[in-house]
């Protein structure tokens, strides 16, 4: 059974920093491509990254392209976002999905999220 | 402003049927295979339908997809309550070499 846990939100203020896990169990973690998407309040989905199953490719949303930065550990499976430079706007669930395959897949699992809350 | 345009909200009465479209364009829609998600309130997005028209197992077939051109068309049959939800078509977009999401349309099912 595939399991995705996201673990690493909670309150930080403007400015600072936040860096989010993922566990993943159930499949061939290093096979497939992995993304980070967030809701915030009262808002619809925004991707926010992307990884490829060996980590050598990676993708921004404009919104987080130079703050933010996705990584995998395939040892671990375990799969990270840094989030640094924090804004009031990044305040939202983050969400880890599995793609189906590749970057630019379908995501056919999705963890429970973490909450990442940006106020002062 | 999403980059995929999608209704904000559709109702329809329990048991009829519901559609939501998906407008994009060349870049997403129309060279890449549509998706489509919901999430119940308080609850993870789940996979509905991906490749255009496919449905995961475990998803019943009154969910169903379409794509024409750079539009693609969510249909729900025999709605019930328990289909209150967000729904949000997804697809690459080549040119932003990024993921992108439509806003997102909210069900009731009254």
């Amino acid at each position: 059974e595939v399991q995705l846990v996201e673990s690493g939100g909670g309150l930080v203020q403007p400015g600072g920093s936040l860096r989010l896990s993922c566990a993943a169990s159930g499949f061939t973690f290093s096979n497939y491509a992995m993304t980070w998407v967030r809701r915030a309040p009262g808002k619809g989905l925004e991707w926010v990254s992307g990884i490829s199953g060996s980590g050598r490719s990676t993708y921004y949303a404009d919104s987080v392209k130079g703050r933010f930065t996705i990584s995998r550990d395939n040892s671990k499976n375990t799969l990270h976002l840094q989030m640094n430079s924090l804004r009031a706007e990044d305040t939202a669930v983050y969400y880890c999905a599995k793609a189906w395959q590749y970057s630019s897949s379908w995501f056919d699992y999705w963890g429970q999220g973490t909450l990442a809350t940006v106020s002062s | 402003q999403s980059v995929l345009t999608q209704p904000p909200s559709v109702s329809a009465a329990p048991g009829q049927k519901v559609t939501i479209s998906c407008s994009g364009s060349n870049s997403n829609i129309g060279n890449n295979y549509i998706s489509w998600y919901h999430q119940l309130p308080g609850t993870a997005p789940k996979l509905l339908i991906y490749e255009n028209n496919k449905r995961p197992s475990g998803i019943p077939d009154r969910f169903s997809g379409s794509k024409s051109g750079t539009s693609a068309t969510l249909g729900i049959t025999g709605l019930q309550t328990g289909d209150e939800a967000d729904y949000y078509c997804g697809t690459w977009d080549s040119s932003l070499s990024a993921w992108v999401f439509g806003g997102g349309t909210w069900l009731t099912v009254l």
